[in-house]
């Protein structure tokens, strides 16, 4: 079956250092692949969309990798700070040219002053 | 730019009430989505519409009808609420620009169907 996984259980993480966060998926060929924040009671903001070609992407203290061929997309917070709690969804075009995207279930992440 | 709105915030209905969630949007988007989001389900596709006029199932859209009458808004009816559509409710929009994939969403809806 087709599935994006993002690791369920909370990640909790000490300020300063960096947070990386792991989305799986299995059995798409996506064109892209995109990071968004959520904050509680709040709607998805996007971070970051890294596409196929594209081994990496950056953005501040975000960075973004993608790896066809393992199937995966590592997000990393570096000199992460307290204001960087939020759940993290990742999300794919499963299907090519329907404009539209699935998400993972996110993975929340807590960041310890 | 107010970005993406919608109304209500909150909204509690009992089993077999009907209601319409309103979208709206500023950015002159093309496209438009409704997920729902549950505990541990994540983000789930609705319906969505890729334009004035059109609309198209996603992955969960029994008990759902949309419209897209203007392109500004993109309105999610419920005719019959069942305590399983309890959820948080989102819209999002999308633009048509070159590699402008990202979406942007409203606050959410918050409904309880008792």
């Amino acid at each position: 079956s087709q599935k994006i996984e993002q690791n369920s259980e909370a990640l909790n993480i000490q300020e300063g250092k960096t947070a990386t966060l792991t989305c799986n998926y299995t059995n798409y060929s996506p064109a892209y692949l995109q990071w968004y924040r959520q904050d509680p009671g709040r709607g998805p903001v996007f971070l970051l969309l890294i596409r196929e070609n594209e081994k990496e992407k950056r953005k501040e203290r975000l960075k973004v990798t993608f790896d066809t061929t393992l199937k995966q997309s590592l997000f990393h917070i570096t000199a992460s700070q307290p204001a960087d709690s939020a759940t993290y969804l990742c999300a794919l075009d499963i299907v090519r040219g329907y404009q539209k995207v699935t998400f993972g279930t996110g993975t929340k992440l807590q960041v310890i002053p | 730019n107010a970005g993406v709105t919608q109304t209500p915030k909150f909204r509690v209905l009992k089993t077999g009430q009907s209601m319409t969630l309103l979208c709206a949007q500023d950015m002159n988007h093309e496209y438009m989505y409704w997920y729902r989001q549950d505990p541990g389900m994540g983000l789930r596709l609705i319906h969505y519409s890729v334009g004035e006029g059109t609309t198209a199932k996603g992955e969960v859209p029994d008990g759902y009808n949309v419209s897209r009458l203007k392109k500004q808004n993109f309105l999610l009816g419920l005719e019959s609420a069942a305590p399983s559509q309890t959820s948080v409710y989102f819209c999002a929009s999308k633009g048509t620009e070159t590699r402008a994939d990202t979406q942007y969403f409203g606050p959410g809806t918050r409904l309880t169907v008792l």
